[in-house]
């Protein structure tokens, strides 16, 4: 059974410009939380969707976005990128939401410049 | 303000030993506590999680213990090995969270052997 697919696994962007990543959820899991890893704020919530909406939304800028198609599949987007976007982000599925259990990708690493 | 707070920040043991890594959480709604492993250029992969209804729960080498008056909880990690070594994090869910994960700041931890 696969596991979480994000991509692409790195990113080098520039200041100003912006970014979309993919995420696809185990086969089945239909519940894409988003985080984001930095060594300053460690793992921290971006966002929750589940049918195509967003359920949950974690305390960061309105430049973070993000999405749910009809088949699971997740993107995240940045906008107007800064410096201190540079991150690990990281996407977790569950089979439903509400569902605790959790189970992430191996991330994507941006970095801005 | 913290929600989770991990200790120790990093630790060393010899192979054979059992490292202990502590968590204390604040907001009596959680009721659902994992424990995450993440290896260099990984994501989290979940090890082993408790609930507050029981005092302790082993899988395998790993093994929780929850104190729900003290509101802490602890990982156990028996006959460690050089291939343990890595990042480990505790994080909490439940009340006004719902399934969002508050992580706590990792503990890194190396087996010598």
């Amino acid at each position: 059974k696969a596991g979480v697919t994000q991509t692409p696994r790195y990113l080098i962007k520039t200041r100003g410009q912006q970014v979309t990543l993919s995420c696809s959820p185990i086969s089945g899991h239909r519940s894409v939380s988003w985080y984001q890893q930095t060594p300053g704020q460690g793992l921290q919530f971006l966002f929750e969707y589940f049918s195509e909406t967003q359920r949950n939304k974690g305390n960061f800028p309105g430049r973070f976005s993000g999405r749910q198609f009809s088949n699971s599949r997740s993107e995240m987007n940045v906008s107007t990128l800064e410096l201190g976007d540079s991150a690990l982000y990281l996407c977790a599925s569950s089979i439903r939401a509400g569902d605790t259990e959790a189970f992430f990708g191996q991330g994507t690493r941006l970095t801005v410049v | 303000q913290q929600q989770v707070k991990q200790s120790p920040q990093s630790l060393i043991v010899q192979k054979g030993g059992i490292p202990i890594i502590n968590c204390a959480y604040e907001n009596t709604a959680f009721d659902y506590f994992p424990w995450y492993q993440q290896f260099p250029g990984k994501g989290p992969a979940l090890l082993i999680a408790i609930r507050p209804d029981v005092s302790e729960k082993k899988e395998g080498r790993f093994t929780i213990s929850f104190n729900k008056s003290a509101k802490q909880f602890s990982l156990h990690i028996m006959d460690s090995q050089p291939g343990d070594s890595a990042t480990y994090f505790c994080a909490a869910s439940g009340g006004e969270y719902g399934n969002k994960l508050v992580f706590g700041a990792g503990t890194i931890l190396r087996v010598k052997s």
